[in-house]
């Protein structure tokens, strides 16, 4: 079964400042997709970035970038810039097919 | 080009009545997926459909729960006498057919169940 696991349930970043968000999951397959989604006090979930497993190239998306080791099985989501709005909870995902797995997620404090 | 839409955004029902969760894809968009986050989890996956058919409901409870995405209207899941364990929000997520972007799903503001 695919899992996945988020090992920091708090974070928090300065103003403007980077931080990374971590991420790993477990599964047998080469080909897939890694989604990261937030998710603020209004409880919407947002997409803000997706990594396919058959690029090399890490997705960027504006401030948002993805440190993607397949080898490692790891998706780590670095902030650059980080502004007050990014203050959120932030889930990692997995999709197989029909299957979507998420992490449990980590909650991203932004200090002003 | 308006997003999935949820209703009703919040719904209080007492212990034994039903309750009805709807959802509209986004437009264009074929495939439904139902995901279910207690306080302070991720979300869970439920269930997949297609229009008027179920694909995938391995997530989902066996008993009490359905789901349906009929050829035309929204999406709906259903929890019959529900109990204080379903409060939850149940978010509804959508995606283009496959080779236009299936893979990315794209979610509803959710709704938040609280039973009594």
């Amino acid at each position: 079964a695919q899992t996945v696991t988020q090992s920091q349930p708090e974070m928090s970043v300065q103003e403007a400042e980077t931080v990374t968000l971590s991420c790993t999951y477990d599964t047998s397959e080469s080909d897939y997709y890694l989604f990261w989604y937030k998710q603020p006090p209004s409880r919407q979930m947002i997409l803000v970035i997706r990594q396919e497993a058959y690029k090399q190239q890490n997705a960027t998306e504006n401030r948002f970038s993805v440190n993607f080791q397949k080898a490692a099985k790891s998706f780590s989501l670095k902030i650059s810039d980080s502004q007050l709005g990014d203050a959120a909870m932030y889930f990692c995902a997995y999709r197989l097919y029909n299957d979507m797995r998420f992490g449990a997620g980590t909650r991203l404090t932004v200090k002003p | 080009n308006a997003g999935v839409m949820q209703n009703p955004r919040h719904l209080v029902r007492r212990r034994g009545q039903e309750a009805r969760l709807r959802c509209s894809p986004m437009k264009g968009h074929s495939h439904v997926y139902w995901y279910r986050q207690l306080p302070e989890e991720g979300l869970k996956f439920m269930v997949y459909l297609q229009k008027e058919n179920i694909i995938d409901e391995s997530g989902m409870p066996k008993e009490r729960f359905s789901a349906e995405f009929p050829k035309e209207g929204p999406s709906i899941l259903r929890i019959q006498q529900v109990v204080r364990g379903d409060s939850a929000a149940y978010f509804c997520a959508s995606s283009p057919t496959l080779g236009q972007g299936q893979e990315t799903q794209y979610f509803g503001p959710g709704t938040r169940l609280l039973v009594l």
